[in-house]
């Protein structure tokens, strides 16, 4: 099974810029594995931000986009807001049929 | 307003059975795919499993770690979609999210269930 990986953890000021990065196992992830990243704050269920790359939710703030980044999928929070400060998941898939999690990056706002 | 509900978690021993059932509202049921995802405490998500929408065939794919344990089901005039988890160990606590997308079942999330597997 492909592993997935993202940084432990960031930190960003408020009103800063953080990238978060998703990679896997098999190489480079391309648009073919729809990267999703999720928020999860503590005691709450987690919530999608951006689905398949690029694409922000009617709920997801502008501030939250999605690319790919050499070789990566990447999360960027420009603008950083305390309550930004959550734990981001990323999603890839593989082949359609198996999805794997990241490990999640913890971001403090600080 | 989509809506998520899942029951059926709950204290149970190594080696019996529990189903968890995924109320949804909202949304169009039988044109999403639902999915099953697991949080373990203190710890990551974990994918479990999916269940196509009908028009695709309504095909199931599991993660290597419940397969053959572990089937996901859909009643579409009921809306709601099932797990149905045999054999339970006990790194098979956690918090069980139902998700639901019209693309890939990972759009919307339900507030979870715990179960939690221990004698």
């Amino acid at each position: 099974q492909a592993v997935v990986t993202q940084e432990p953890s960031l930190t960003v000021s408020p009103g800063g810029t953080v990238t978060l990065t998703c990679g896997s196992s098999t190489g480079a992830v391309t648009s073919g594995h729809s990267p999703y990243w999720f928020q999860q704050k503590p005691g709450q269920a987690p919530r999608t931000l951006i689905y398949d790359t690029t694409n922000r939710h009617s709920w997801t703030p502008a501030r939250f986009s999605g690319s790919l980044l050499g070789g990566k999928a990447a999360l960027t929070l420009s603008g950083a807001q305390p309550e930004d400060e959550a734990d981001y998941f990323c999603l890839l898939s593989y082949s359609g049929d198996s999805y794997v999690f990241g490990p999640g990056t913890k971001v403090t706002v600080l | 307003e989509v809506q998520l509900v899942e029951s059926g978690g709950g204290l149970v021993q190594p080696g019996r059975s529990l189903r968890l059932s995924c109320t949804a509202s909202g949304f169009t049921f039988p044109d999403h795919a639902m999915s099953w995802v697991r949080q373990a405490p203190g710890k990551g998500l974990e994918w479990v499993g999916f269940i196509s929408s009908n028009p695709f065939g309504g095909t199931t794919e599991y993660a290597a770690s419940v397969k053959g344990r572990f089937t996901i089901s859909r009643d579409d005039s009921r809306t709601i979609a099932y797990l149905r988890m045999n054999s339970l160990k006990t790194e098979d606590t956690a918090v069980y999210y139902c998700t639901a997308g019209e693309l890939l079942p990972f759009d919307f999330w339900g507030q979870g269930t715990l179960v939690t597997v221990s004698s």
